[in-house]
């Protein structure tokens, strides 16, 4: 069956720095992946989506690589911000017969200190 | 206002009571989703909605039912409520590109 990982490990970083967060899966071959971003108690929200014949995909301080051979993408935080603190979900599109609906990762927490 | 609204945001209810869960979106979209998030598991899928006459069960719907009212309402039941039903809720609505989620309902049941 498919399988999403991400590191259930809460990411410390000092303020200033790169954030690198990592989804890994099995079992599958996603046409995009997407992802988000979640605060505690509230919906996520949508942050990039990478196609699979896009390497690599940028938005302001955000970076986002899909490496379909190694079924992985990285997700780069530069100039990290303690308002970057978050959680952040990778998802990936399913296959064709279930609707669209995006299995979610379990997320990586974030915490960008000063 | 809000894009994708939830009602109510937060329910306190006793094992065995029904409960309704609200969504409207004022987005125009034709597909619209419920989860539910528990901590360590992460986002799944109780139900799926591409319209009025589309309603598809997704991993977990056992014990909730759902009723599209409208293109803009979907509405998440729980028959009779039982504690291991207490979870974070979302409803979320979708293009072919991004989900655009509700606020979430926080509901407990005893």
């Amino acid at each position: 069956s498919q399988k999403i990982e991400q590191n259930s490990e809460a990411l410390n970083i000092q303020e200033g720095k790169t954030a690198t967060l990592t989804c890994n899966y099995t079992n599958y071959s996603p046409a995009y992946l997407q992802w988000y971003r979640q605060d505690p108690g509230r919906g996520p929200v949508f942050l990039l989506l990478i196609r699979e014949n896009e390497k690599e995909k940028r938005k302001e301080r955000l970076k986002v690589t899909f490496d379909t051979t190694l079924k992985q993408s990285l997700f780069h935080i530069t100039a990290s911000q303690p308002a970057d603190s978050a959680t952040y979900l990778c998802a990936l599109d399913p296959p064709s017969n279930s609707g669209y609906a995006l299995n979610f990762g379990k997320g990586t927490s974030l915490l960008v200190t000063p | 206002d809000a894009d994708v609204t939830q009602t109510p945001r937060n329910r306190i209810t006793k094992t065995g009571k029904r409960i309704m869960l609200e969504c409207s979106q004022t987005k125009g979209h034709d597909r619209m989703y419920w989860y539910r998030q528990d901590p360590g598991l992460g986002l799944r899928l109780i139900y799926y909605s591409f319209d009025v006459k589309d309603i598809n069960k997704g991993e977990i719907s056992d014990g909730y039912s759902v009723s599209r009212q409208a293109q803009a309402k979907f509405s998440l039941s729980l028959e009779s409520a039982i504690p291991n039903q207490t979870a974070l809720y979302f409803c979320a609505t979708a293009t072919f590109d991004e989900q655009f989620f509700g606020p979430g309902t926080r509901l407990t049941v005893l």
